[in-house]
């Protein structure tokens, strides 16, 4: 079946750090692909989406490309702040309105 | 904004106890879902309907039943609450129009059964 895999984390980096978070997946056909933010006591909100081979998705200073040649759709950030303090999930949607998760990376930011 | 609701944010009950958890959605969404969250494993959906009445199982139904009697309200049944379902539970809904690409989250219940 359709599956997400992401980084293990939890992830720790000093302001002003590069990001990056590993996102691979396993799906027949063309999935779309999303990352998804959980921040400290909130529900889970879209950050960024791509829905085929070769687009790249942005918000927020985050980028994710979609790559089919690696099954990946990483997420990365030039320059992270301690308000990016979340944790991301990786999702894809094959099916209409279905979505499967990554088990999600925990990311902590200092000043 | 999209508001999603669940109406507890915590909540604690004992082995064998019916659980009812509710989820009201305020824009009219047609596609409802409810998720648990577990470390490690991410979200797992156990339930989704794509409109009233509807109901569709999703990777987890064991265990659970749902209920959608209104477009709005979407709810998730433990029939007899066991320790293994202690989770976080998000509910989420999204628009058809939009092909359903954009979940809306509610903050979630975590549920503690004893």
């Amino acid at each position: 079946g359709d599956s997400v895999t992401q980084m293990e984390g939890p992830v720790t980096l000093s302001e002003e750090a590069f990001l990056t978070i590993n996102c691979t997946y396993t799906a027949t056909g063309y999935p779309s692909l999303f990352w998804y933010v959980q921040y400290p006591g909130e529900g889970l909100q879209l950050l960024l989406k791509a829905t085929k081979a070769d687009d790249k998705g942005s918000n927020k200073g985050f980028e994710a490309t979609y790559r089919k040649e690696t099954t990946s759709f990483h997420l990365e950030k030039g320059s992270v702040q301690v308000s990016d303090s979340a944790v991301y999930f990786c999702a894809l949607m094959k099916s209409y309105g279905k979505l499967t998760f990554g088990q999600g990376t925990i990311l902590t930011v200092h000043p | 904004d999209v508001k999603v609701t669940q109406s507890s944010r915590y909540l604690v009950k004992r082995t064998g106890e019916k659980v009812f958890l509710e989820c009201v959605q305020d824009m009219d969404h047609e596609n409802m879902f409810w998720y648990r969250q577990d470390p490690g494993l991410g979200l797992r959906l156990i339930y989704f309907s794509y409109d009233v009445k509807m109901k569709e199982k999703g990777d987890i139904p064991e265990g659970y039943s749902v209920s959608r009697e209104k477009k709005e309200r979407f709810s998730l049944i433990l029939e007899s609450a066991s320790t293994n379902q202690t989770s976080m539970y998000l509910c989420a809904s999204s628009l058809r129009a939009s092909g359903g690409e954009k979940l809306f989250f509610g903050s979630g219940t975590q549920l503690s059964v004893l």
